[in-house]
């Protein structure tokens, strides 16, 4: 089946410009997170989704960022203002939320990335 | 920050078993050891997960010392397209907001011919 999507692959904007980067999860993974991977790094945790609310926004930098889930499905990342320091690859995950068995079934299904250049 | 540590890189040869290492001396009981892999510009690929019990899929073995302290996810033929950075991460048992993965720097597995 189809895995994680994340569109654009490849976005340059200039400093102080407004981004999009869109993610559109497994069909039917109720749970959505998004990570950032500066070069040479491994992924940091931003957000997470379950459903249509943020359960967990503790990894967001500042007030800039700012993510949205309205039908708990697609999930778009919005920057604004964006500097020089936000180049990164910006990484989506979904995954199905439970337990089988006694064992943990809500393993992370990652999409290819936004490889975002703030010039 | 990262509860586990690996060694920065390791090299294989191509067909052969490559063994990697990964402490994790402060797990508690509650939590999963897990394997991620990230080939150069991809996004990472899960592997594999585990409690305290050994596991195997198609793709690797992963074995967890008794204490739960440590553990070596074992690829049994090493390829070319193995060469990946490898990433092990402790998470809790349940979901939530305790379910988002924290990544270290993993382990640059270089698969030589």
């Amino acid at each position: 089946g189809a895995g994680v999507s994340q569109t654009p692959s490849n976005k340059v904007t200039e400093k102080g410009k407004y981004v999009e980067l869109r993610c559109d999860p497994i069909s039917g993974h109720t749970a959505l997170y998004w990570y950032r991977q500066s070069l040479g790094q491994g992924p940091e945790f931003l957000i997470y989704f379950q459903g249509t609310g943020a359960a967990d926004d503790s990894g967001l930098p500042n007030d800039r960022f700012f993510a949205v889930r309205p039908e708990g499905s697609v999930s778009t990342l919005k920057i604004q203002r964006t500097e020089r320091g936000d180049s990164a690859v910006y990484l989506c995950a979904s995954s199905l939320m439970g337990l089988a068995g006694g064992r943990r079934t809500d393993t992370q299904y990652f999409g290819p990335g936004t490889r975002l250049t703030v010039l | 920050d990262a509860k586990t540590t690996q060694p920065p890189s390791m090299d294989c040869a191509e067909g052969r078993a490559a063994n990697l290492p990964c402490n994790h001396s402060t797990i508690s009981g509650n939590e999963y050891v897990y394997w991620y892999r990230q080939i150069h510009s991809q996004g990472p690929q899960y592997i594999i997960h585990g409690l305290k019990n050994n596991e195997t899929n198609e793709m690797a073995s992963l074995i967890i010392t008794e204490d739960r302290k440590s553990s070596t996810l074992i690829l049994p033929h090493a390829t070319l397209r193995d060469t990946a950075v490898y990433y092990c991460i402790v998470r809790p048992l349940h979901g939530g907001s305790q379910g988002n993965l924290i990544f270290g720097k993993g382990t640059k597995l270089s698969v030589k011919p």
